[in-house]
């Protein structure tokens, strides 16, 4: 079964830094593109970053640039995201999401986990 | 950044009646598009993608068209299971971005 599950969201204080992780099985997780969808609460979806299959490629969206920094590590299937400077705004649900194909990627989030939550707050 | 702009916001229907919703983009994205459903308390699930094609396992009811910038979501004859909030979404540069989302609700 393929698998996605994320940890590391808490609460934190604006300004402070977080480390969320996802494990992937259930596939060969070296050969995919991975992402990351937030979701403020009763609010849309957003696309915050993805990572190319071989680590060799990162894009975000504007309001994190310079904030967070993707990452993986394919030894262990596993995703990260690495977020600093945080603020109120950043306090969502993260999701976990795999590309729908392989190597070059198709830029579509077919298998997403149940994702963790990131409060960001005084 | 591209906008999409979603519509209707709601949609009220009834099990058995034909949905239509609509996603209009802020400048072209070619046919590189998807369509999302989630349900409450669940992580969203691919229905669409490229504009027309059904993603593994969605019914045949579910369907998309479009190109350009205006895409559309057609749900033939609605299930109890398809009430729940719909997202399209864009691939064609960076960022990639969501349409804020179309509730479709039972009447």
């Amino acid at each position: 079964e393929v698998q996605l599950v994320e940890s590391g969201g808490v609460v934190v204080q604006p300004g402070g830094s977080l480390r969320l992780s996802c494990a992937a099985s259930g596939f060969n997780f070296d050969d995919y593109t991975m992402h990351w969808v937030r979701q403020a609460p009763g609010k849309g979806l957003e696309w915050v970053s993805l990572i190319s299959w071989d680590g060799g490629s990162a894009y975000y969206t504007d309001s994190v640039k310079g904030r967070f920094t993707i990452s993986r590590d394919n030894s262990k299937s596993s995703l990260y995201l690495q977020m600093n400077s945080l603020r109120p705004e950043d306090t969502a649900f993260y999701y976990c999401t795999k590309d729908s194909r392989g190597y070059s990627g198709q830029y579509y989030m077919d298998v997403w986990g149940k994702g963790t939550t990131v409060t960001v707050s005084s | 950044e591209i906008v999409l702009t979603q519509s209707p916001a709601t949609l009220s229907l009834s099990p058995g009646e034909r949905a239509t919703l609509s996603c209009r983009a802020s400048q072209t994205v070619s046919s590189y598009f998807a369509w999302y459903q989630q349900k409450p308390g669940q992580a969203p699930r691919l229905l669409i993608y490229d504009a027309s094609h059904r993603a593994t396992g969605i019914p045949a009811r579910f369907s998309g068209s479009g190109s350009g910038t205006d895409f559309t979501l057609t749900i033939s004859s609605l299930e109890p299971e398809d009430f729940a909030v719909y997202y399209c979404q864009h691939r064609d540069n960076w960022p990639i971005t969501f349409g804020q989302g179309t509730r479709l609700e039972i009447k």
